[in-house]
């Protein structure tokens, strides 16, 4: 069984820049989360999708933003982009959401804003 | 706002000595799970406690979840080099959904 894939892994933007994340969950998982991990903070949750709808959202800026297709993929998009957004972006998916139901995550996508 | 603070921060230790990470809070969940991440690569679940006062073991690793549901111990005994890695614990709350608060983390390192 496929694990959770994240695209790119790697990402180098300029500030001010725009960028978009892609995540494709295990198959027959509906459940989307998306995290920003960052030395200092740790993980922060950004939001849930569950079945194309989101469920509940983090606090971060609305220059945060996500969605998720018919087939569960979900995107985040990071809309003019600062140096304090670099982080390793972290996408999860379970079968139900909720936190009794064990969260799978990708290897994450690094983006460095320069 | 559910915090989790999580100690040691940082755990250097030599092969076959035993280790305890903390894991506290002053909000009760509903659940708590720990996770492990090696460089490069996302958390991967370990184990998920549900219920005040459980113990769960996973060979040579022992998790606690508190009576009150506020507070998570890992133990790993006799440590090995594989064993190092970022230890990560994350509690939901009851109409949380996915969204899990995550502790800052203990980096362990096992020296062969």
């Amino acid at each position: 069984k496929a694990g959770v894939t994240q695209t790119p892994r790697y990402l180098i933007k300029t500030r001010g820049q725009q960028v978009t994340l892609s995540c494709s969950p295990i198959s027959g998982h509906r459940s989307v989360s998306w995290y920003q991990q960052t030395p200092g903070q740790g993980l922060q949750f950004l939001f849930e999708y569950f079945s194309e709808t989101q469920r509940n959202k983090g606090n971060f800026p609305g220059r945060f933003s996500g969605r998720q297709f018919s087939n569960s993929r979900s995107e985040m998009n990071v809309s003019t982009l600062e140096l304090g957004d670099s982080a390793l972006y972290l996408c999860a998916s379970s079968l139900a959401g909720g936190g009794r139901s064990p969260l799978h995550f990708g290897n994450g996508t690094r983006l460095t804003v320069t | 706002t559910q915090l989790l603070e999580q100690s040691p921060q940082f755990l250097s230790i030599q092969e076959g000595e035993n280790l305890t990470v903390y894991c506290n809070s002053s909000s009760v969940f509903s659940s708590l799970q720990w996770y492990r991440q090696e460089p490069g690569e996302g958390p991967v679940l370990l184990v998920t406690v549900v219920t005040g006062g459980e113990v769960k073991k996973l060979k040579r690793l022992t998790f606690q979840f508190g009576d009150a549901r506020k507070d998570s111990s890992l133990h790993i005994t006799a440590a090995q080099p594989g064993d190092t890695g970022l230890y990560l614990c994350a509690g939901a709350g009851e109409t949380s959904g996915s969204r899990l608060t995550f502790g800052e983390g203990t980096q362990l390192t096992v020296n062969p």
